[in-house]
């Protein structure tokens, strides 16, 4: 089983819905993040988090550590929100990132 | 701007051949890290840097190695390129992760014929 997994693995939209993508992981954890992946390869940083709730511009991100869960909400969805969006949690115990396997997002005018 | 840079964008090279992958960035970060991305498996963590001339190994090593000869530069080395090596291989670094974000070069999409 994955340290950390996500779901759903592929989400299809159409334009202006509200997306929702969620996070489980199961070790302990100093921070939570949110990542960006366009077709191309280069992955942005979206969110940091350790506790509670980020917003910016149509993106909320939330956790809640004691259910070890994490959401990333999109709001009024466009086109060019279509990527992969990817978990990952950096663990109390060491000094590197645990991915999860991503989301393929398509959102579609 | 912050900027983790990937020396190419894709690659095509030949079974055998030794394979060099350069990132470099300009943020005085300590830590440096080397990862390559597969589908259904995600990112994992070949080596990483967490000062000049140190490495540690990460989950996925053989078949590499790493070299960080300055503060800057991060370098990975497919000692004798295979097939089974063709992936997308992603740069980061950071002060350090345990409480600020990474930054990631753009990837590069290497395949070994």
């Amino acid at each position: 089983k994955n340290e950390v997994e996500q779901s759903p693995q592929n989400l299809t939209a159409q334009e202006g819905e509200f997306i929702t993508i969620n996070c489980s992981y199961s070790v302990g954890i100093s921070a939570l993040h949110w990542l960006q992946q366009h077709p191309g390869g280069g992955i942005v940083s979206l969110f940091m988090l350790s506790s509670g709730k980020k917003k910016h511009g149509r993106l909320i991100a939330t956790i809640n550590i004691q259910e070890k869960h994490s959401s990333l909400h999109i709001t009024a969805s466009h086109p060019r929100d279509s990527a992969v969006y990817i978990c990952a949690v950096g663990e109390t115990s060491g000094s590197r990132l645990t991915f999860g396997e991503g989301t393929q997002l398509t959102v579609n005018p | 701007d912050v900027k983790v840079t990937q020396s190419s964008r894709y690659l095509v090279k030949r079974t055998g051949e030794k394979v060099f992958l350069e990132c470099v960035q300009d943020m005085d970060h300590e830590n440096m890290f080397w990862y390559r991305q597969d589908p259904g498996l995600g990112l994992r963590l070949i080596y990483f840097s967490y000062d000049v001339k140190m490495k540690e190994k990460g989950d996925i090593p053989e078949g590499y190695s790493v070299s960080r000869e300055k503060k800057e530069r991060f370098s990975l080395i497919l000692e004798s390129a295979s097939t089974n090596q063709t992936s997308m291989y992603l740069c980061a670094s950071s002060l350090t992760l345990r409480s600020t974000e990474a930054f990631f070069g753009q990837g590069t999409r290497l395949t070994v014929v």
